[in-house]
C-alpha cells in the first residue's frame, strides 16, 4: 500500500542553525501539508501545498519556514534559523484530491530537537 | 473559529471492556470530524469521518463514532478492546474552506491492561 515517507525520523540541530525536513508524498497526490505537534500539545496545521504554491498557511509559519516541492516527488519544509520552540514533531501530509472527501494520508513524523 | 476539546488525555481499559473516547467540538458551520490514530513509531491513520449523512460512523477496527449535533460531541466507541488498540487517539474538525487543513484535539492515549 502506498505511503507518505518522511526523513530523518529525528533531526537534531543548534539554535539558530537551518534544517530541512524531507516527505516523499503519495505519488499521485496532489494537496499536500505540514502540521506540528510540540510534546504534550495538538497537532497543529502549519501549511497547506496545492498546484506548486502555498494555498493556506497559519500564524506559526512565519518567514522562518517555507515549503517546496523541487522535483515533483519530494516535499521539504525548511526552517531557516531554529529556535528552541520549534522542537516538536513534524507531520507530512498529502492528499489525492481536496479534503475532506479525500482521506489525508500522514507520514511517520520527524522529530527535531532543537538545542 | 473551530475547536476540538479531548476528554481525558490518558484512558485505561480491561482488554475486553468497552472503549469509549470523548471529543467535542466548537464549529459555526456543519463540520467535518474525523478519528485518527497513532501507533508508536508510525503516522496517523484515519480511523472513520462524517461528512454528511447518517450520524453513526462504523470505522476500521471495530470502532465507531457517533455525531450529536445537539451536543457538538462525536465521540469514538468500541465494544470490546483488544491489546492491539493501544495507541494514541486524535480527533479532528476540517475547517470549512478550500485547502482542507485539519484541526486537532490534544490527543489520548489508550491503555489496554490484560
Amino acid at each position: 500500500e502506498p505511503e507518505v515517507t518522511q526523513t530523518p525520523s529525528h533531526q537534531v540541530t543548534q539554535m539558530g542553525q537551518e534544517v530541512i525536513l524531507r516527505c516523499v508524498p503519495i505519488s499521485n497526490h496532489l494537496y499536500f501539508y505540514w502540521y506540528r505537534q510540540i510534546l504534550g500539545q495538538k497537532v497543529e496545521f502549519l501549511v497547506s501545498f496545492y498546484n506548486n504554491e502555498i494555498s493556506e498557511k497559519s500564524e506559526i509559519f512565519d518567514d522562518q519556514f517555507s515549503v517546496e516541492r523541487p522535483d515533483g516527488s519530494n516535499f521539504t519544509l525548511k526552517i531557516r534559523s531554529t529556535k528552541l520552540e520549534d522542537s516538536a514533531m513534524y507531520f507530512c501530509a498529502s492528499s489525492e484530491r481536496l479534503p475532506p472527501s479525500y482521506e489525508q494520508y500522514f507520514g511517520p513524523g520527524t522529530r527535531l530537537t532543537v538545542t | 473559529a473551530q475547536s476540538v476539546t479531548q476528554l481525558g488525555s490518558h484512558v485505561s481499559v480491561s482488554e475486553g471492556a468497552l472503549v469509549l473516547l470523548r471529543c467535542n467540538y466548537s464549529s459555526s458551520v456543519p463540520p467535518y470530524l474525523f478519528w485518527y490514530v497513532q501507533y508508536p513509531n508510525q503516522g496517523l491513520q484515519l480511523l472513520l469521518k462524517y461528512t454528511t449523512g447518517a450520524t453513526l460512523v462504523k470505522g476500521i477496527n471495530g470502532f465507531e463514532a457517533e455525531f450529536k449535533k445537539s451536543e457538538t460531541s462525536f465521540h469514538l466507541t468500541k465494544p470490546s478492546a483488544h491489546m492491539s488498540d493501544a495507541a494514541e487517539y486524535f480527533c479532528a474538525v476540517s475547517v470549512t474552506s478550500n485547502t482542507g487543513k485539519l484541526i486537532f484535539g490534544q490527543g489520548t492515549t489508550l491503555q489496554v491492561k490484560p
